[in-house]
C-alpha cells in the first residue's frame, strides 16, 4: 500500500543552522511522482518541489536541497542556514502514475520552529 | 492574477446545518481537489474531479458531497451528516497528472 512517513513532528533550530526534514515513502509503482511543499502559519501550502522515480539526481534550489534515494525510498529535505522564514509546516507528498488519477498522499508533515 | 479563491476564510457551522465552501480557479486547470487538514493527520483526500460534470470520491467522502458543473468551481457542501466537520479545508487544483497548486483555505467551525 502507498504512504508517506514524516517521523519527525516537530523540529526546532536557532537560525543559521543546518535542518533536514526526513521523508520515507512505500509505492508499489514504479512510476510515481514525490513532492514537498511547505504551509506557513497562513494556511497556503506552497509547492516547493516535485521529482519523479527515474530521476535520483539531488536538486539544490538557493538554501534548499533535496535528496532521492530510491534504494532507501527516502526524499529528504535540507535546509541551509534556516531563517526565521522558514517557520512552517512542510509536507512530502507521493503521487502514483499508475491509476491515471494522480492522487497524492501526504505524510502527517513536519513542524520546523526557526528561532532567531 | 492567475490562482486558486476559496471563500470564506472563516466559516461557522450550526448544528444540522448544511454549509457551503466555495473554490474557483482562473489557471484553466482540469482536475480539482478537496481536502481536510486535522491537527496532526496531515492532508486527507475528499473528492475530486478530473473533467467537468464528473467527480470521484476520496478516502473520507461521507458527509460531504461536490459538484462540477463549471471548469472553474469544485464547490464542497458540507451535510448535516459530517457529525465532526470542524477542521481546516484545501482546495487544489492542476493540469491532469501535474502539479498541485492550493488555495488559502476554509477553517470550519462547529456553533
Amino acid at each position: 500500500a502507498q504512504k508517506v512517513t514524516q517521523a519527525q513532528t516537530e523540529i526546532s533550530v536557532v537560525e543559521k543552522e543546518d535542518v533536514t526534514l526526513d521523508c520515507v515513502y512505500e509505492t508499489r509503482d514504479t512510476t510515481y511522482y514525490l513532492f514537498w511543499y511547505k504551509q506557513p502559519p497562513s494556511g497556503e501550502l506552497v509547492f516547493l518541489i516535485r521529482r519523479n522515480s527515474f530521476d535520483e539526481q539531488n536538486e539544490i534550489s538557493g538554501r534548499y536541497s533535496w535528496n532521492f534515494q530510491k534504494s532507501t525510498s527516502s526524499f529528504n529535505f535540507t535546509i541551509t542556514a534556516s531563517q526565521v522564514v522558514d517557520s512552517a509546516v512542510y509536507f512530502c507528498a507521493l503521487s502514483e502514475a499508475y491509476s491515471g488519477t494522480y492522487k497524492y498522499i501526504f505524510g502527517t508533515g513536519t513542524r520546523l520552529k526557526v528561532l532567531a | 492574477d492567475g490562482g486558486i479563491t476559496q471563500s470564506p476564510k472563516y466559516l461557522f457551522r450550526k448544528e444540522g446545518q448544511n454549509v457551503t465552501l466555495s473554490c474557483e480557479q482562473n489557471l484553466n486547470h482540469d482536475a480539482m481537489y478537496w481536502y481536510r487538514q486535522d491537527p496532526g493527520q496531515g492532508l486527507r483526500l475528499i473528492y475530486y474531479s478530473q473533467i467537468v460534470n464528473d467527480f470521484q470520491k476520496g478516502d473520507i467522502a461521507e458527509g460531504y458531497s461536490v459538484s462540477r458543473e463549471k471548469k472553474e468551481s469544485f464547490p464542497l457542501t458540507v451535510t448535516s451528516a459530517q457529525k465532526n466537520p470542524t477542521a481546516f479545508y484545501l482546495c487544489a487544483s492542476s493540469m491532469q497528472g501535474n502539479i498541485q497548486y492550493f488555495g488559502a483555505g476554509t477553517r470550519l467551525s462547529v456553533l
